[in-house]
């Protein structure tokens, strides 16, 4: 199993460009996230994903908008990208019907905006 | 408002001492207290996690001690090694909110051969 796999791995953007970050997971989980990490700020969620159909807003959700296009994948996209949107962004995911409330994180995609 | 406080934001130990980080919770209903490793250029992933109806979980050099009427828990790491060098996060959350996990904001440690 590959577990949560996230592309690109890296990604530079001009200001006002749009992007999509793309996650897939092959463990059969219901819920899927999204988490920017910046120094010193930990992980923020920005989107989360109960299950296929349903998306919420996290935390820090302004900026940003997403698709759970099917139970396996959940995508992440900038329509304007700023300068505050550079971050490193996790997707994880989860399946809390089931006995451990772990989340499994991907690799990580590292966004630059300039 | 930040839901989870942990400090130190760093943390140097020579190898074979003790590495204590701390967190603490304001939210009540918080019943899933899990810890997070992270290594450079790496997602995190679930080190050792605990729910409030204990005080302590152990699992090898990594034990969780949970002192629920002070609404706070620690993590320990017993004779540090160079190898444990990494960020680490703790986090809480409600288990009815569907996976819904709030972090601390995490501590670098560094461990010294």
């Amino acid at each position: 199993n590959a577990g949560v796999t996230q592309t690109p791995k890296f990604q530079v953007l001009k200001t006002g460009q749009s992007m999509t970050l793309q996650c897939a997971q092959d463990m059969n989980h219901n819920s899927m996230y999204w988490y920017r990490q910046d120094p010193g700020m930990g992980l923020r969620l920005i989107y989360y994903s109960a299950s296929e159909g349903t998306t919420d807003k996290g935390e820090v959700p302004n900026g940003y908008n997403v698709s759970r296009l099917n139970k396996r994948e959940f995508s992440l996209r900038l329509e304007s990208a700023a300068p505050s949107q550079t971050s490193v962004y996790f997707c994880a995911s989860s399946d809390p019907s089931g006995s451990t409330d772990t989340q499994y994180f991907g690799p990580g995609t590292r966004l630059t905006v300039l | 408002q930040q839901q989870v406080k942990q400090s130190p934001q760093s943390l140097i130990v020579q190898k074979g001492g003790i590495s204590i980080i701390n967190c603490a919770y304001e939210n009540t209903a918080f019943d899933y207290f899990p810890w997070y490793q992270q290594f450079p250029g790496k997602g995190p992933a679930l080190l050792i996690a605990i729910r409030p109806d204990v005080s302590e979980k152990k699992e090898g050099r990594f034990t969780i001690s949970f002192n629920k009427s002070a609404k706070q828990f620690s993590l320990h790491i017993m004779d540090s090694q160079p190898g444990d060098s990494a960020t680490y996060f703790c986090a809480a959350m409600k288990s009815s909110t569907l996976g819904r996990l709030y972090f601390g904001r995490g501590t670098q440690l560094t461990v010294w051969p």
